[in-house]
């Protein structure tokens, strides 16, 4: 079965520490793409970082970074620095071989000052 | 400013009174796709397209009805809404460029739907 979980369901980190984001995955797709999403108190939905299944290189976009273990199909999140306003929900996603698009259900950042 | 933008905002019905959401996008994207928000859940797909005239069904599509006859929209239908439809409804679109199906994915700003 195609499935993301994160057992996160809330965390919590203090200002300026790294913290990272548990994402395992489930596919037997030999391609795929995993996705992160923040999504704030006030609800919408931004894009964080992409990884191909194929890529050698762990991608990183900024204080954002995707720590990709193909073998163990983990995909967690590290946030470098955090700041007060990396408080948000935070969602995995896959898309296994091409358009279908599969959530995990959350891991809620609590960003302490 | 490129945009995908959904109608209502938040809409209360009652049960069995048909109704459309609709999600319109101006980046020329050739996926768009329909998502539910439910707490504990995360989003799961209802349904997705990946162009004009084509559609398929995500996990949940049980209860709703989708149409793509134009590129940059892309409504959502609940022809008999119940109380289990209650949720947070996200469209969302993406480019299919390159061969790839893995672009981002751009987000509305969700639609609040509450069924009595």
């Amino acid at each position: 079965a195609q499935k993301i979980t994160q057992t996160q369901p809330g965390m919590f980190v203090q200002e300026k520490e790294a913290v990272t984001l548990d994402c395992t995955y489930d596919t037997s797709d030999p391609s795929y793409g995993l996705f992160w999403y923040k999504q704030p108190s006030s609800g919408e939905m931004i894009f964080l970082i992409y990884q191909g299944s194929y890529d050698q290189q762990n991608a990183t976009e900024g204080r954002y970074s995707l720590n990709f273990q193909k073998a163990r199909k983990s995909a967690n999140l590290v946030i470098s620095a955090s700041q007060l306003g990396d408080s948000a929900m935070y969602f995995c996603a896959m898309k296994p071989g091409g358009f279908k698009t599969i959530f995990g259900a959350g891991t809620r950042l609590f960003v302490k000052a | 400013e490129a945009q995908v933008t959904q109608n209502p905002r938040y809409l209360i019905t009652v049960t069995g009174k048909k109704l459309t959401v609709t999600c319109s996008q101006n980046m020329n994207h050739e996926y768009m796709s329909w998502y539910r928000q439910d707490p504990g859940l995360g989003l799961r797909q209802i349904y997705y397209s990946m162009n004009v005239e084509v559609t398929d069904k995500g996990d949940v599509p049980e209860g709703y009805k989708v149409s793509r006859k134009e590129k940059r929209n892309f409504p959502l239908i609940l022809e008999s809404p119940s109380p289990n439809q209650t949720s947070l409804y996200f469209c969302a679109s993406s480019p299919l460029g390159g061969g790839s199906s893995y672009n981002e994915q751009f987000f509305g700003p969700g639609t609040r739907l509450t069924v009595l």
